[in-house]
């Protein structure tokens, strides 16, 4: 079958670093996406990895290693406004998403 | 970023009767629009997926005489909720592709659903 992992939830101090880990077992792999959502409002793109490396941009950096079926989204320099899920999404052989089920960001002071 | 525009935002109706929901594309073509549901604190639920003027492909368990999807141009496609009772009440949120092997899926706004 196909899964996606990703932790609960996670707490981390504003102004700090936090690392969310996305680990995925699925039929084939044409990328792997990050998004951000509020509560009650729709996802927000944050990025997309298909090849194996570190992509940064801005505060946000997203790691692929494909032959470990692991990617992670770095948050560097917290803001409070960064609490928020953030979904791990793996595009699979037939080009459909398959969701985690979000790792729910805490910021406190 | 390109821009996917779902409406209405929320909506609130009687039970037994139906609700339209609209997901468009404003600035690029949608061949792959996926419809997705999200019950508080829980991940999306993909739906259906629909490419341009074909019938949507349901996942198992989606009712497809309850929820029917439209996708008859390459920038609309829409969810019927027919004959809506209180336990379809729920967050709807589609959200569209171009064509391409590596092409980001871009969200709408998401659609309230209130049944009562």
């Amino acid at each position: 079958g196909q899964n996606i992992d990703q932790p609960t939830e996670m707490t981390a101090t504003e102004g700090a670093i936090v690392q969310i880990n996305c680990t995925y077992q699925t039929s084939g792999f044409n990328g792997l996406f990050w998004y951000q959502q509020h509560a009650g409002e729709a996802p927000t793109f944050l990025s997309y990895n298909v090849l194996d490396g570190l992509e940064e941009k801005g505060r946000f950096s997203s790691f692929l290693s494909r032959s470990k079926g692991y990617s992670y989204l770095l948050l560097k320099e917290l803001q409070m406004k960064d609490s928020a899920s953030y979904l791990c999404a793996v595009l699979d052989s037939n080009y459909q998403l398959i969701w985690g089920a979000g790792t729910k960001l805490i910021i406190k002071p | 970023g390109a821009v996917v525009s779902q409406h209405p935002s929320w909506v609130i109706c009687k039970s037994g009767t139906s609700v339209k929901i609209e997901c468009r594309s404003l600035d690029f073509q949608a061949t792959t629009m996926f419809w997705y549901r999200q019950f508080p604190k829980q991940s999306l639920m993909l739906m259906a997926t629909s490419n341009e003027g074909s019938k949507a492909t349901y996942e198992q368990g989606v009712e497809k005489d309850k929820f029917l999807i439209n996708h008859a141009s390459l920038t609309l496609s829409t969810l019927t909720v027919t004959s809506a009772h209180p336990e379809d009440s729920s967050f709807y949120i589609c959200s569209a592709r171009e064509s391409g092997e590596h092409t980001e899926a871009f969200f709408g706004q998401g659609t309230r659903l209130t049944v009562v």
